[in-house]
C-alpha cells in the first residue's frame, strides 16, 4: 500500500516564474487536501477536493494559486508569478471515504523562490 | 484565523523518561489528531480522537480528547532516541461543515541518550 506521493520534492525558482506541483493520493482516497507550511509553523490549510470537486478554499489561496483534480485522482497546485513569500513546504494529504477525518500526508514539495 | 496553543514549544528529556504535551483552544473541536514530523518530511499520523473524554493508545503513545472539547493531551512513555521530532496537534472545528484541519505550532522533542 503506497502512501501519498508528491513531485518534485524540491523546487528552486526565480521570482516571477510559474511553478506546478503534483500530488498522487493513496488509491481509493476520494478526498485530497493541500496545505502550506513555513519554518517553525504548523501546516496551514489551502484547499480541499472531494473527488474532482474543489469544495473549500482558504483566504491564503490568492488568485495566483490554482489547484485542480481533473479526474478525481492526482492533483496539481500551480503558483503563478511566484514571490519570495511563497517559499514554503507545500504538503498534500488524502483521506478515505470511511475514516474521512484522518488525513495522511505526503513528503511535501519544498519551494524556494530566489 | 483559529489557533491551537500547543505547549511546551520544546523539551529536552533523558532517554527512558515519560513526556507530556498538550494543546488548547478557545473553540470547540469535534476531532483531534496528533502527528509527528521529521525534518524535511511530511507529518505522520499517530493518533486520532473522535469523542470527548476518549483515551486512545498507540504503543507507547497515549492521547486524550478533553471533556470540554477544547483541549487534548499526548503522552509518550519510556522515550527512545527515535521519538525525536516535532509533534503537532490538529483539530477539526465543530459545526463548521469543513474538512480542513487547524494545526498547532508544534512541540519539538529532543531525547538525550
Amino acid at each position: 500500500d503506497t502512501g501519498v506521493s508528491q513531485n518534485p520534492r524540491h523546487k528552486i525558482t526565480k521570482r516571477g516564474q510559474n511553478v506546478t506541483f503534483r500530488c498522487d493520493p493513496i488509491s481509493e482516497h476520494n478526498r485530497l487536501y493541500w496545505y502550506r507550511q513555513t519554518l517553525g509553523q504548523g501546516p496551514e490549510f489551502l484547499t480541499y477536493f472531494q473527488n474532482e470537486a474543489q469544495l473549500e478554499k482558504s483566504r491564503l489561496l490568492s488568485d495566483r494559486f490554482s489547484a485542480e483534480r481533473p479526474k478525481g485522482s492526482f492533483s496539481t497546485l500551480e503558483i503563478q508569478r511566484t514571490e519570495q513569500g511563497d517559499s514554503a513546504m507545500y504538503l498534500c494529504a488524502s483521506s478515505s471515504p470511511v475514516l474521512d477525518y484522518e488525513q495522511y500526508f505526503g513528503p511535501g514539495t519544498r519551494l524556494t523562490v530566489t | 484565523g483559529q489557533q491551537l496553543n500547543q505547549s511546551p514549544q520544546s523539551m529536552f528529556i533523558q532517554e527512558g523518561e515519560d513526556v507530556s504535551m498538550n494543546c488548547t483552544s478557545s473553540s470547540i473541536f469535534n476531532t483531534w489528531l496528533w502527528y509527528k514530523q521529521d525534518p524535511g518530511e511530511g507529518p505522520v499520523l499517530l493518533i486520532a480522537l473522535y469523542k470527548a473524554g476518549e483515551l486512545t493508545s498507540n504503543g507507547r503513545l497515549t492521547a486524550q480528547f478533553g471533556i470540554t472539547r477544547k483541549d487534548s493531551f499526548l503522552n509518550i512513555s519510556a522515550s527512545i532516541p527515535s521519538d525525536v521530532g516535532i509533534y503537532f496537534c490538529a483539530g477539526r472545528l465543530s459545526g463548521a461543515g469543513s474538512y480542513q484541519l487547524t494545526f498547532g505550532k508544534g512541540t519539538k522533542l529532543s531525547v538525550i541518550p
